[in-house]
């Protein structure tokens, strides 16, 4: 059982928009803004598409977003393209016992 | 090219060891915090350990603490991981990844190898 939590799989048709939310608790994502998140292909490593929450890497396509509510974070994909289809992984500073979680991934289908 | 690339993986027995090794090049070493994170077959990403530039600050996830020592040697631009008892839930794929910021900690990794496969069974 993964420390963040995140829908199994979620899925959408090309131009739609999808959202990912990744809950956690008061201890990591409630209490820091320190959530990224990475995409991953199969057979390959994982990408940063987002990090502090809400900033995108350089080369990281603006169609990417992130933010957060209390305990939640999103990740919001807009204008999908078949390219976007992969897994997804959030992850947040935890403080100084637990350090990082991460979410146990969501497989993003564009269809 | 910024670039890590891993080594050392394996086929290892339980209770056995193994040292991975991780070459950066591209950009300066010495300056970034860097990670450990693993992927046990088809399954999700799991943090391991992390160090600082200096080698101040060392963590480690609870499920690694007490077998696996994390350590780097920035004249050499490598980063270490040091396993030791290791179980069949050990067996993934370990990734070494830089964190995004210079100095820091906890920010995210924007830069991964590719991976190396340590496979523990008997």
């Amino acid at each position: 059982q993964s420390a963040l939590t995140q829908p199994a799989s979620v899925s959408g048709s090309p131009g739609q928009s999808i959202t990912i939310s990744c809950t956690g608790t008061s201890s990591d994502v409630g209490s820091y803004n320190l959530v990224s998140w990475y995409q991953q292909h199969p057979g390959k490593a994982p990408k940063l598409m987002i990090y502090e929450v809400s900033k995108r890497p350089s080369g990281v396509s603006n169609r990417f977003s992130g933010s957060k509510s209390g305990n939640t974070a999103s990740l919001t994909i807009s204008g999908l393209q078949a390219e976007d289809e992969a897994d997804y992984y959030c992850c947040s500073y935890a403080g100084s016992s637990t350090h990082v979680v991460f979410g146990g991934g969501t497989k993003l289908t564009v269809l | 090219e910024v670039q890590l690339v891993e080594s050392g993986g394996g086929l290892v027995k339980p209770g056995g060891s193994l040292r991975l090794s991780c070459a950066a090049s591209g950009f300066t070493f010495s300056s970034y915090s860097m990670n450990w994170v693993r992927q046990a077959p088809g399954k999700g990403l799991e943090w391991v350990s992390s160090i600082s530039s200096s080698s101040s600050y060392i963590y480690y996830a609870d499920s690694v603490k007490g077998r696996f020592t994390i350590s780097r040697d920035n004249a050499k631009n490598s980063l270490y991981l040091q396993m030791n008892s290791l179980r069949a839930e050990d067996t993934a794929v370990y990734y070494c990844a830089r964190d995004l910021v210079r100095g820091s900690l906890w920010f995210g990794m924007d830069v991964w190898g590719k991976g190396t496969t340590v496979t523990v069974s008997s």
